[in-house]
């Protein structure tokens, strides 16, 4: 069975200011990872994933992650926050291939103060 | 950009009643997916379809559940006698097969048991 731990259901950052957001998972074989934002009233968009290419990943406006499977971690990242950014964003695991459901965190959403 | 459609946006229906929801893939998507998302909870997978056969159902995907793709375009769920515990924004989402199990998702049905 695969799992995600997202730690932190609320993160408050400044404008311009770094974004961490916490991601760890559980796969008894080799995972691929995601990050998915959503913003209010929408659905969910991909912004990164892991394939077992690179372990850092450059995503969409901005993001980027890092796959340490020494921690089981998949932390994003952001080096200046942006008011846009503000949304909630999942962290998500699936098996690889073709055609694995995805097993989804529990979100955090971020908040970004000016 | 192909997108996933989601129809209706909202669907209110009174408890027992028979709801469709209604989805069109990305034009050449070969796996599709169902997810749930109860009012502040974690996205859960549902379902998956491929080659016009379940791929794999959750336990939550019981009896009360199907799913069909009537017409090679559009593909349903359909929740035979909701209940109260039915309430959730569902997501439907596509992939293209082409490898790295990227999903694209739908806006989503909000669907309200009264």
């Amino acid at each position: 069975a695969q799992s995600v731990t997202q730690l932190g259901s609320h993160v408050s950052v400044s404008e311009g200011a770094l974004v961490l957001l916490r991601c760890n998972y559980s796969s008894s074989v080799p995972p691929y990872l995601f990050w998915y934002v959503q913003y209010p009233n929408q659905g969910l968009q991909l912004l990164l994933k892991y394939t077992s290419a690179a372990t850092l990943v450059k995503g969409i406006n901005g993001f980027e992650a890092e796959f340490k499977k020494s921690e089981t971690s998949f932390h994003l990242t952001k080096p200046s926050a942006h008011m846009s950014d503000a949304a909630e964003y999942f962290c998500a695991v699936s098996h690889t291939g073709t055609a694995s459901k995805l097993t989804f965190g529990t979100g955090t959403r971020l908040q970004v103060t000016l | 950009e192909p997108e996933v459609t989601q129809t209706p946006s909202h669907q209110v229906t009174q408890m027992g009643q028979e709801v469709i929801l209604r989805c069109v893939p990305i034009s050449n998507h070969l796996y599709f997916y169902w997810y749930r998302q109860i009012l502040g909870q974690k996205v859960e997978f549902l379902v998956s379809f491929y080659n016009n056969e379940i791929s794999e159902k959750s336990e939550i995907f019981d009896d009360q559940f199907s799913v069909e793709r009537p017409d090679g375009s559009n593909f349903t769920l359909k929740i035979r006698s909701t209940k109260l515990e039915d309430s959730a924004m569902y997501f439907c989402a596509s992939e293209s097969g082409a490898g790295g199990n990227e999903q694209f998702f739908g806006p989503g049905t909000r669907l309200t048991v009264l």
